[in-house]
């Protein structure tokens, strides 16, 4: 079974400091790995993903996440934060194959209050 | 032009009663889902589907019947509707094994 943990409920930081959301995984065999955004009575959207390749990713709004395949995690990154960043954050993984790669798992996700 | 889109946006409505939730994907994707979101924004995959065929059924009562007419549509139809149900349903469709484009979702009431 796949899971994912976002530990943390809420993450304050201030406008113009670096942000961290922390996401780990768990799933059997290599891991699709996804970012989502979700302001207050909207969708979810797509931030970034990891498939393959540089475990580095940069993905909308000037975020980036790294992937850490040892310590099965993929925290999202901003260098500078902004006020319109605050929202509610959702990490998801899927595999590649099989039941499970036909769905995401998502975290409980993790609100992000950037004080100006 | 919405990628996926899905109506109403809003439903509020009595215990006990049936309801429907239409959603619409122009993506060309073969796979369609609902996601429940709770009160407490916890996200819950219900169903997919791929090319009209139900692959993921989670343990969702028998009340919810998802029905593909065809590869763009997946509806969600909920009978005998229940104070539990009240939540804000999803629908998202996705190229395998792509991110997910959701709907702005269906925020459902049961009085």
């Amino acid at each position: 079974a796949q899971s994912v943990a976002q530990p943390e409920d809420q993450v304050n930081v201030a406008e113009g400091n670096p942000l961290t959301v922390k996401c780990t995984y768990s799933v059997s065999g290599n891991p699709y790995l996804f970012w989502y955004v979700q302001y207050p009575n909207r969708g979810l959207q797509f931030l970034l993903k990891y498939i393959t390749g540089d475990n580095l990713v940069k993905g909308s709004y000037g975020f980036e996440a790294e992937f850490n395949k040892s310590q099965t995690s993929f925290h999202l990154k901003k260098p500078s934060a902004l006020v319109s960043d605050s929202a509610l954050y959702f990490c998801a993984v899927r595999v590649p194959e099989g039941a499970g790669s036909y769905q995401l798992t998502f975290g409980k996700g993790t609100k992000l209050s950037v004080i100006p | 032009d919405t990628a996926v889109s899905q109506t109403p946006k809003y439903l509020v409505t009595q215990m006990g009663n049936d309801k429907s939730i239409k959603c619409e994907q122009n993506l060309g994707h073969d796979t369609m889902y609902w996601y429940k979101q709770d009160s407490k924004k916890f996200l819950k995959i219900m169903f997919s589907y791929n090319n009209k065929e139900l692959i993921i059924n989670e343990t969702v009562p028998n009340r919810f019947s998802p029905k593909s007419p065809d590869k763009a549509h997946l509806n969600l139809h909920i009978n005998s509707l229940e104070l539990g149900d009240s939540a804000v349903y999803f629908c998202a469709s996705s190229p395998p094994p792509g991110e997910l484009f959701f709907g702005e979702g269906s925020r459902l009431t049961v009085l």
